[in-house]
């Protein structure tokens, strides 16, 4: 089975500092997509970023980044410059080729304080 | 640009009492899930579907049942609701490299 693993419950960071969130999950495969979501208050749940497993480069979108460690079975979020409309939950997300399943793990809070 | 639909977006339900959830997607997307999110675990996974006449377990399937008789509709139903259903729900369909939420059914059992 697999499992996402997010062991940073809340976390809160100034505005304009840099903040990093972890994940690490645990699978035999190696067809997956691993990915970061964010979800404000609105309760909606937006795209923040997304790597291909067989990718070996680190993908990158404007302020956010990631560091995929595949041996580790590592992959954490930087958030740089952080701003006050990042204040969200943060979910990472794990999708295995094959059975298509869609696996998240339980967030974690990131407030931005002014 | 609908996207992925829910509906009802809010309902009340009396122990014992049956609802469905219907969530509709217009990508053509292969892929549906259905989620409850609660606090402190996240969203958990209860069926999904990798396409047309098929369905799965998640890791919460426990009194509900699914359906996807075509490939736009993914129906979630509660035969007999309890309290520990209540939750906000989710539907999502994806294609790989993204995943499209509805949003959301906030579902209250008394």
């Amino acid at each position: 089975a697999q499992t996402v693993t997010q062991s940073q419950p809340e976390m809160s960071v100034q505005e304009a500092e840099t903040v990093t969130l972890s994940c690490t999950y645990d699978t035999s495969e190696n067809n997956y997509y691993l990915f970061w979501y964010k979800q404000p208050p609105s309760r909606q749940m937006i795209l923040v970023i997304r790597q291909e497993a067989y990718k070996q480069q680190n993908a990158t979108e404007n302020r956010f980044s990631v560091n995929f460690q595949k041996a580790a079975k590592s992959f954490s979020l930087k958030i740089s410059d952080s701003q006050l409309g990042d204040t969200a939950m943060y979910f990472c997300a794990f999708h295995q080729g094959g059975s298509e399943k869609l696996v998240f793990g339980k967030g974690m809070k990131l407030t931005v304080n002014p | 640009n609908a996207g992925v639909t829910q509906t009802p977006k809010f309902r009340v339900l009396k122990t014992g009492q049956s609802m469905t959830l219907l969530c509709a997607q217009d990508m053509n997307h292969e892929y549906m899930y259905w989620y409850r999110q609660d606090p402190g675990m996240g969203l958990r996974l209860i069926h999904y579907s990798v396409g047309e006449g098929t369905t799965a377990k998640g890791e919460v399937p426990d009194g509900y049942n699914v359906s996807r008789l075509k490939k736009q509709n993914f129906l979630l139903g509660l035969e007999s609701a309890a309290p520990s259903q209540t939750s906000v729900y989710f539907c999502a369909s994806s294609y790989f490299t993204e995943a499209f939420f509805g949003q959301g059914t906030r579902l209250t059992v008394v």
